[in-house]
């Protein structure tokens, strides 16, 4: 589905705090996974990604979860710091893994306080 | 590796104007670029795909003919935003499949109209 919205949901944490942000994706055949980070009046930069093949992928601070049955996604940020305050985005698409046709969630505004 | 720019970051125009938006690949070569509009604290929606050499495809709903898009070489990709009105006014972001990025697209910073 598309996303329409007068304003975003917004997460607050403290500082040092593990943050963990929420999406329920659209569409059952959607096969592969992203997540975005995108800074105020910025483009959106690439976080972490996972395909419908996985439930779980770690990076560098960043734990990805996906669970199929109930369409969701979800993304855990570890020790949240002031630099991670942005909007986040869960983006899908079933194109075999390439950027085919990504279909954006609602975004997430995440204030981290000092 | 794998940058994406735009030009410009923002632009103000007069309704009733035209509108030139480029998107540039830096260090690679993209046969294939993506157009996104964002309005303001709404998400990214996908307004066309931009082919190398060959017409763009659009999404449902985005007019062609207002929104012009030419992908003439491997390394540039433009949007033209024909006649603008106040409702165009937008965040416009491209992205550009990179194989340096896993064949992931990669965006561009965006740029920002704003039609009076």
């Amino acid at each position: 589905g598309e996303s329409v919205g007068l304003h975003l949901p917004t997460l607050s944490v403290q500082e040092g705090d593990n943050s963990i942000i929420n999406c329920a994706y659209s569409n059952s055949a959607s096969d592969y996974f992203i997540w975005y980070k995108q800074e105020s009046g910025k483009g959106p930069q690439f976080i972490i990604d996972i395909r419908s093949n996985m439930d779980k992928r770690q990076g560098q601070r960043v734990t990805v979860l996906l669970n199929k049955t109930v369409k969701h996604l979800s993304l855990q940020i570890a020790a949240t710091q002031p630099g991670d305050s942005a909007v986040y985005f869960c983006a899908e698409t079933h194109s075999g893994g390439s950027q085919g046709n990504l279909i954006f969630g609602k975004g997430t505004k995440l204030s981290v306080k000092p | 590796g794998a940058v994406v720019s735009q030009h410009p970051s923002w632009v103000i125009c007069k309704s009733g104007t035209s509108v030139k938006i480029e998107c540039r690949s830096l260090d690679f070569q993209a046969t294939t670029m993506f157009w996104y509009r964002q309005f303001p604290k709404q998400s990214l929606m996908l307004m066309a795909t931009s082919n190398e050499g060959s017409k763009a495809t659009y999404e449902q709903g985005v007019e062609k003919d207002k929104f012009l898009i030419n992908h003439a070489s491997l390394t540039l990709s433009t949007l033209t935003v024909t006649s603008a009105h106040p409702e165009d006014s937008s965040f416009y972001i491209c992205s550009a499949i990179s194989p340096l990025a896993g064949g992931l697209g990669v965006f561009g910073p965006g740029t920002r109209l704003t039609v009076l």
